[in-house]
């Protein structure tokens, strides 16, 4: 009974590829973001969307395409993609406002 | 621009030791602080949430301080436990609810 799930786990793929990676969260929260985090551990932010609205987007490429269907759901569309795109990338949940974050288990995206 | 730091980088303890943990903070415009815990592999866990109004949060053998003027807060974890072994980050919340993450202490408790 997952809270924030995330598809896939692990997603190995060339370079110049597209991909995406799918979240859902089914705790009602109206608040959803992706975090990267590269291959020191360091945790960034990249997107937040409230009820479907981008809210945060931090200096990501515009290869990284957020979507967000439902207020349920937050998807992460990469065009072209690049070796150093190669990290681990979180989805997280939240109720509006300064709120606990729940975090997805992550996908480990590689990119050969 | 917010930038948050933890020390030590690293700790190894043997079981059964009190340790404190370190985050620091230069903007002290946060909302609250969190510390997560993170296992290889796997996603956050949210340990505590200290509100920006708040000096200290405590869940079990866990107590979280915040010094929001001195941009300081600490992780006290009592009576250290091999379970315990894994990633603590630190992270404080700014405008629009972002997280800004700390660096990160990699705790080892050894049997």
């Amino acid at each position: 009974d997952t809270a924030v799930s995330q598809t896939p786990k692990y997603l190995v793929t060339q370079m110049g590829n597209d991909k995406s990676i799918k979240c859902e969260q089914n705790l009602g929260h109206d608040t959803m973001y992706w975090y990267k985090q590269d291959s020191k551990k360091f945790l960034k932010i990249m997107f937040s969307y409230n009820n479907k609205e981008l809210i945060i987007n931090e200096t990501v490429p515009n290869r990284f395409s957020p979507k967000s269907p439902d207020k349920a759901h937050l998807n992460l569309h990469i065009n072209s993609l690049e070796l150093g795109d190669s990290a681990v990338y979180f989805c997280a949940s939240s109720l509006a406002g300064a709120n606990i974050q729940y975090f997805g288990a992550g996908t480990r995206l590689s990119v050969l | 621009k917010q930038e948050v730091t933890q020390i030590p980088a690293a700790l190894s303890v043997p079981e059964g030791e009190n340790l404190v943990l370190n985050c620091s903070f230069t903007d002290s415009a946060i909302y609250n602080l969190q510390w997560f815990r993170q296992d290889p592999g796997k996603g956050l866990t949210s340990l505590l949430l200290i509100q920006s109004s708040q000096r200290e949060q405590t869940s079990g053998r866990l107590n979280a301080s915040l010094d929001k003027s001195s941009g300081r807060s600490t992780l006290y974890i009592a009576a250290s436990q091999p379970g315990d072994s894994a990633t603590y980050l630190c992270a404080v919340t700014g405008g629009g609810n972002k997280l800004t993450f700390g660096t990160g202490t990699q705790l080892k408790v050894e049997l």
